[in-house]
């Protein structure tokens, strides 16, 4: 089945730096990857997603890149804030009738003021 | 719009008793999950519903039974608690099975002594 890894486990950054997260999957037939962030004591929430057709997505200070060929999607945040500390899950959906989406590990990123 | 809420948000029980975890969801979603989130492991998915009166097995589904006999309610049941669940459950939804976001609930934390 769908293994999804993620790296680093923890980061820590100075306000205002660069930020990257990145995840390797193993079933070349998954075609969607959301990324969710989750604040201490909340549910994660959707913050920016990409499909197989496309190699990159931004959204303001925030932006995906995807390849497909090597199976893995990075998340890279820019002009960190302190207010962007909390833990970030990438997740691959395998292919149409699964119903599962399967989660990396979570980094914990902490943003320095 | 509340999206998903569930009840009870902390729960302590000791080994043997049994409890129900309520999630419920106001966007007429189609699909509902149910995931544990434990430490350095990620999300991993319990059971899911693709519809009233449907459920099914994910990952780790073992001690765990669901019911979604109304569209908008779906409820995780533990027969006679173990202290290896002790976890953060959240419930999640969505109108698509796949490629599209899953809205979470703010999670129940779950001690069990």
């Amino acid at each position: 089945g769908e293994n999804v890894e993620q790296h680093p486990s923890t980061l820590s950054v100075q306000e205002g730096d660069s930020a990257v997260i990145k995840c390797t999957y193993s079933d070349s037939a998954s075609n969607y990857f959301p990324w969710y962030k989750q604040e201490l004591g909340k549910g994660p929430q959707l913050i920016i997603d990409i499909r197989s057709n496309v190699g990159e997505k931004k959204d303001q200070r925030i932006a995906v890149t995807l390849n497909k060929t090597a199976k893995h999607f990075s998340l890279h945040i820019t002009e960190t804030q302190p207010e962007d500390s909390a833990v970030y899950f990438c997740a691959a959906s395998p292919p149409w009738g699964t119903y599962k989406y399967i989660f990396g590990t979570g980094t914990r990123l902490k943003v320095l003021a | 719009n509340a999206g998903v809420t569930q009840t009870p948000k902390f729960r302590v029980l000791k080994t043997g008793q049994s409890m129900t975890l309520l999630c419920a969801q106001d966007m007429n979603h189609e699909y509902m999950y149910w995931y544990r989130q434990d430490p350095g492991m990620g999300l991993r998915l319990i059971h899911y519903s693709v519809g009233e009166g449907t459920t099914a097995k994910g990952e780790v589904p073992d001690g765990y039974n669901v019911s979604r006999l109304k569209k908008q309610n779906f409820l995780l049941g533990l027969e006679s608690a173990a202290p290896s669940q002790t976890s953060v459950y959240f419930c999640a939804s969505s109108y698509l099975a796949e490629g599209v976001e899953q809205y979470f609930g703010p999670g129940t934390r779950l001690t069990v002594t």
